[in-house]
């Protein structure tokens, strides 16, 4: 099971971009990573998922290197409602069983 | 509206006395799973159901149970709830695979074990 590792937190000023990391050595074959954005008293809201290179949205990127054992979740051009608690979260993607764990979120602070 | 949700959204109880929490989805998904949330320690796993009668454990599944009779319903259930037990509980569900499809998230149920 791979555990995540993110820093605790950062700090931005609007309109800048974000970049936050998670580390997951372990990543086996199968996993997906996914980044969740979660705002006080509600619960994780999905962002983006990816398997490996790169992803792109509406509202965020996903860069994944070669040997997958980090990701990138790149937030261009951030404002003040940006500012949340992200989590990224790496699974097994088959079907024999799939317990979660989540890292322990990054707290983003957007500035104006 | 595609949702999941959850009741009560706040409960106060004392100990040892039995509680259940609803959560229902109503996008026909096979995959549900219970979190709680606690400051310092992030999402934590109790169980989870890959589809109908069968559930299995998660990271911190001790003093919980969970029922999936129904697709759409997965309840969790404290037979003897411990102040330890204090937390914010969520439930999410899933296209198949949690790990792999995007999880909906309810809106939580705050839960104070006296």
């Amino acid at each position: 099971l791979a555990k995540t590792t993110q820093p605790i937190s950062m700090d931005s000023y609007e309109g800048q971009e974000v970049n936050i990391t998670c580390s997951h050595n372990n990543i086996a074959t199968n996993d997906y990573i996914t980044w969740y954005q979660q705002f006080p008293s509600q619960g994780p809201r999905f962002i983006i998922q990816g398997y490996k290179t790169k992803v792109t949205n509406e509202v965020a990127s996903l860069f994944i290197p070669a040997d997958r054992k980090s990701s990138t979740l790149s937030l261009p051009r951030v404002s003040l409602s940006d500012t949340a608690v992200y989590y990224c979260l790496v699974g097994e993607a088959n079907n024999a069983g799939n317990m979660l764990t989540f890292g322990g979120g990054t707290r983003l602070m957007v500035k104006p | 509206e595609a949702q999941v949700t959850q009741n009560p959204r706040y409960l106060i109880t004392v100990t040892g006395k039995k509680l259940t929490v609803t959560c229902s989805q109503n996008m026909n998904h096979e995959y549900m799973s219970w979190y709680r949330q606690d400051p310092g320690l992030g999402l934590r796993q109790i169980y989870y159901s890959m589809n109908v009668e069968v559930t299995d454990k998660g990271d911190v599944p001790e003093g919980y149970k969970v029922s999936r009779k129904e697709k759409r319903n997965f309840p969790l259930i404290l037979e003897s709830p411990s102040p330890n037990q204090t937390s914010l509980y969520f439930c999410a569900s899933s296209l198949s695979n949690g790990g792999r499809h995007e999880q909906y998230f309810g809106p939580g149920t705050r839960l104070t074990v006296t």
